[in-house]
């Protein structure tokens, strides 16, 4: 099984819909991470959160929310989706600081 | 703000050859981390190899190696006895030392592999 599980794996949906990336880990990790990737620009930062009462935002935050339910959970939130949040979308999970990132397969998202 | 460059979007090998991916980085920082992940066709994101800014020694994992010269803050990654499970994308990520950590990606670099 995956230690760090995205669902859905695919979505396609329409402008102004909102929107649920969900992220779960079993490694036991502080910090979770969402990012975006978009042809030609690597990923970005979206949100972070290095625990349940600690979220903070990233480089590209407006127009998402995020949710940590438990150590475990992670989820983004596309309030009002619009067509150029069409991207990859990708959770990560760290032990700390100076460890590398562990990456979910990614949710692809199509708003049309 | 750190930045991270790979100036290569595209390189090619021949199966068994060796090549070389470029990296550069800036920043003001003295202790931080630098990445190289691979993404395949697939979609994942693996962790290839991981050095730390203090440490001298370049990193190495099996085929793949690490060209790491703090003072020009260039980070190449050298893919050794290339194989065709290795045709992906490369990203090369930053993590600065301080209470964060979160990770700066560069722009990626497609590499093809030729039988």
């Amino acid at each position: 099984d995956a230690d760090v599980t995205q669902t859905p794996r695919n979505r396609i949906t329409k402008t102004g819909k909102r929107i649920m990336l969900e992220c779960s880990q079993t490694k036991g990790h502080d910090r979770m991470y969402w990012y975006r990737q978009d042809p030609g620009l690597g990923l970005r930062l979206i949100y972070y959160s290095f625990d349940v009462k600690d979220i903070n935002k990233g480089e590209i935050s407006d127009g998402y929310s995020v949710s940590r339910q438990a150590q475990a959970k992670f989820s983004l939130s596309l309030e009002s989706a619009i067509p150029n949040q069409t991207a990859l979308y990708f959770c990560a999970t760290s032990l700390d600081r100076d460890q590398p990132q562990h990456f979910g397969d990614g949710t692809r998202l199509s708003i049309l | 703000a750190q930045t991270v460059t790979q100036s290569q979007p595209e390189m090619s090998v021949q199966e068994a050859e060796t090549v070389t991916l470029s990296c550069t980085y800036d920043t003001s920082e003295s202790d931080y981390y630098l990445f190289w992940y691979k993404q395949p066709p697939s979609r994942q994101m693996i962790l290839v190899i991981r050095q730390e800014a203090y440490k001298q020694q370049n990193a190495t994992e099996n085929r793949f190696s690490v060209n790491f010269q703090k003072a020009a803050k260039s980070f190449s990654l050298k893919i050794s006895d290339s194989q065709l499970g290795d045709a992906a994308m490369y990203f090369c990520a930053y993590a600065d030392g301080g209470s964060q950590g979160n990770l700066i990606f560069g722009k990626g670099t497609k590499l093809s592999v030729k039988p």
